[in-house]
């Protein structure tokens, strides 16, 4: 399984845009790279799944350059309730692989 | 959106005690899971679970903890004799299976506190 490393915490303003990169040199070339929210006391929750170039959806865009060594997540005009960690995984669920491993996290403080 | 119920939210229980953690995944999916997350800390896979069997386990997953999916709903985590270090959020999660890569549903978790 890939190793991701991601900052521990950043910190952002209302309105601002917020680029959260993660590591993962040793990504296998079946691999997808997926992003998770955790609020406190709450289970994660899915964002956006990547695989290269770009990925946008209502909440997020996932930028994966050529090697795809890395991805950054890219929150646009984050607010208060964007306050959470986030979890960058690598890896594959399918019929033969079964198993998504958390990192530590990214914890994102939004300030007014 | 579907969701992951778990049951019951909080648990308290005695040191050496048995407790069982219930989940009901979503109705289509057929992979389950179980991870935990100790406070402060990552959270950390336990178990997958597929065609009434375990798929994959991680160390943690030891002799004290067993799943069971007793009927066509419910999927329960088990810990035969707590310890004080099972104190953390169990969340439970479910994906569908259709081949390719799926996203994970997790449940909001039942957080067990052994004294």
């Amino acid at each position: 399984l890939a190793k991701t490393t991601q900052p521990i915490s950043m910190d952002s303003y209302e309105g601002q845009e917020v680029n959260i990169t993660c590591s993962h040199n040793n990504i296998a070339t079946n691999d997808y790279i997926t992003w998770y929210q955790q609020f406190p006391s709450q289970g994660p929750r899915f964002i956006i799944q990547g695989y290269k170039t770009k990925v946008t959806n209502e909440v997020a865009s996932l930028f994966i350059p050529a090697d795809r060594k890395s991805s950054t997540l890219s929150l646009p005009r984050v607010s208060l309730s964007d306050t959470a960690v986030y979890y960058c995984l690598v890896g594959l669920l399918n019929n033969a692989g079964n198993m998504l491993t958390f990192g530590g996290g990214t914890r994102l403080m939004v300030k007014p | 959106e579907p969701e992951v119920t778990q049951t019951p939210s909080h648990q308290v229980t005695q040191m050496g005690q048995e407790v069982i953690l219930r989940c009901v995944p979503i109705s289509n999916h057929l992979y389950f899971y179980w991870y935990r997350q100790i406070l402060g800390q990552k959270v950390e896979f336990l178990v997958s679970f597929y065609n009434n069997e375990i798929s994959e386990k991680s160390e943690i997953f030891d002799d004290q903890f067993s799943v069971e999916r007793p009927d066509g709903s419910n999927f329960t985590l088990k810990i035969r004799s707590t310890k004080l270090e099972d104190s953390a959020m169990y969340f439970c999660a479910s994906r569908r299976q259709d081949g390719t890569n799926e996203k994970l549903f997790f449940g909001s978790g039942t957080q067990l506190s052994v004294l």
